[in-house]
């Protein structure tokens, strides 16, 4: 069965630097991978998507994942982060080699310092 | 297009009670699904539907049915609520797989 590990529960980045949030998934074929944020008290939200090609793909708000089939991982990266960025970041594998449905990572939380 | 709509936005139950979450889209999307958030345990897919007539199960669905009458809705029912039910619960909508999920606002479900 699909499953994806977030390892980071919380991360703090100063305003400025850059990011990086880790995605694990398990899954025997190509999968199809997204992250989505959640602001506070606000809905979720499709940052990018991977299920072939260029496995750098670009998403909204400067955000950008990269699929590596070796190490099972699409991490996902921002090179300057700013304050609005604070949110809690989820990646999610489809169900079935589809993204009819998805599974997700517990989800890992940003605070921005200034 | 109002995309996807839940109703009740919140709700409380008592032990016991049943209830229908409500989930239509107006996108005329072939798939859709609920989940359930807890803190620190992200979004479970509880239930899913590839299409009108057509549901199966996700990672949590004891305690809930689903049925897919037409495209455009797809209600949640707890049959018996429990108190680990309590939750915020999210329904979603696709066009196809590749297009990522168009989630609804949520309802916030307490049971006491």
């Amino acid at each position: 069965a699909q499953s994806v590990t977030q390892p980071d529960i919380h991360i703090t980045v100063s305003e400025g630097a850059s990011l990086e949030l880790r995605c694990n998934y398990s899954y025997g074929a190509t999968p199809y991978l997204f992250w989505y944020v959640q602001s506070p008290g606000q809905g979720l939200q499709l940052l990018l998507k991977y299920f072939s090609g260029d496995t750098l793909v670009q998403g909204i708000k400067g955000f950008e994942a990269e699929f590596k089939r070796s190490q099972s991982s699409f991490n996902l990266r921002k090179p300057s982060v700013h304050w609005s960025d604070a949110a809690e970041y989820f990646c999610a594998v489809g169900l079935n080699q589809a993204g009819t449905a998805l599974i997700f990572g517990k989800g890992t939380t940003l605070s921005v310092s200034s | 297009n109002a995309g996807v709509t839940q109703t009740p936005k919140f709700q409380v139950l008592k032990t016991g009670q049943s209830m229908t979450l409500q989930c239509a889209q107006d996108m005329n999307h072939e798939y859709m699904s609920w989940y359930r958030q807890d803190p620190g345990m992200g979004l479970r897919l509880i239930h899913y539907s590839v299409g009108a007539g057509i549901t199966d199960q996700g990672e949590v669905p004891n305690g809930y049915n689903v049925s897919r009458s037409t495209t455009e809705d797809f209600p949640l029912r707890l049959l018996s609520a429990a108190p680990s039910q309590t939750s915020v619960y999210f329904c979603a909508s696709s066009f196809a797989g590749t297009s990522g999920l168009n989630f609804g606002p949520g309802t916030r479900l307490t049971v006491t």
